[in-house]
């Protein structure tokens, strides 16, 4: 079984600031990994993954995450945040071999302060 | 293509009334997968399906809950007598392969309000 640790429920930052949402994961088998954004009263909405080769993933509204196998980590970062990336960030882990369903942390609130 | 659609939107029920959530996922996805989310919590999985064959469900799923996923199209999400703790956004997401290194499409959620 797998688990997701997203150790800051709440991180408040200013504009234009950079910021890191930090994630860990338990599993026995190797991972898929994921960031999700959640706006209010909206599903989940994909940012980026981590399937396999390099450890340095980007995705949308210039976000990007590191995989690091060693610490068991995938942290979210962006070097400069904007108001409207104000909402809640999930980390999500999803088994190979087979595996078919994703296993989700307990969100971050990320609040972007002017 | 729109996504995945789901319906309706929000919901408010009296205790112990039974009510039906619909999920559209996208056209050519076979998978499709429910999940249950309370505030300030992430996702929990409920259940699963490939094309209209229920593969997993979780053991949060009490013998209240039923889903179906008839001729492997839109699936329906009912819940039986319902209770105050049955109150939570519930999600359907689809996706096209068999395994998770896709990801989910995630539909906007039916928020359910028990009361």
């Amino acid at each position: 079984a797998q688990s997701v640790t997203q150790l800051d429920s709440q991180v408040p930052v200013f504009e234009e600031a950079p910021v890191e949402l930090r994630c860990n994961y338990s599993s026995s088998v190797s991972v898929y990994l994921f960031w999700y954004v959640q706006y209010p009263n909206q599903g989940l909405q994909l940012l980026l993954k981590y399937l396999s080769g390099s450890t340095l993933v980007k995705g949308i509204n210039g976000f990007e995450a590191e995989f690091n196998k060693s610490q068991t980590s995938f942290h979210l970062r962006k070097p400069s945040v904007h108001i409207s990336d104000t909402a809640e960030y999930f980390c999500a882990v999803g088994a190979t071999g087979g595996g078919n369903k994703l296993t989700f942390g307990t969100g971050t609130q990320l609040k972007v302060e002017l | 293509d729109t996504g995945v659609s789901q319906n309706p939107r929000h919901k408010i029920t009296k205790r112990g009334q039974n009510v039906t959530f619909r999920c559209d996922p996208i056209s050519e996805h076979n998978r499709l997968y429910w999940y249950r989310q309370t505030l300030g919590q992430g996702p929990e999985f409920l259940t699963y399906f490939q094309n209209e064959a229920q593969l997993e469900k979780s053991r949060l799923l009490s013998d209240r809950f039923s889903a179906e996923r008839p001729k492997g199209s839109f699936s329906t999400l009912e819940i039986q007598r319902t209770e105050q703790g049955d109150s939570a956004m519930y999600l359907c997401a689809s996706s096209p392969t068999r395994t998770a290194s896709y990801g989910y499409t995630f539909g906007s959620g039916t928020r359910l309000t028990v009361v």
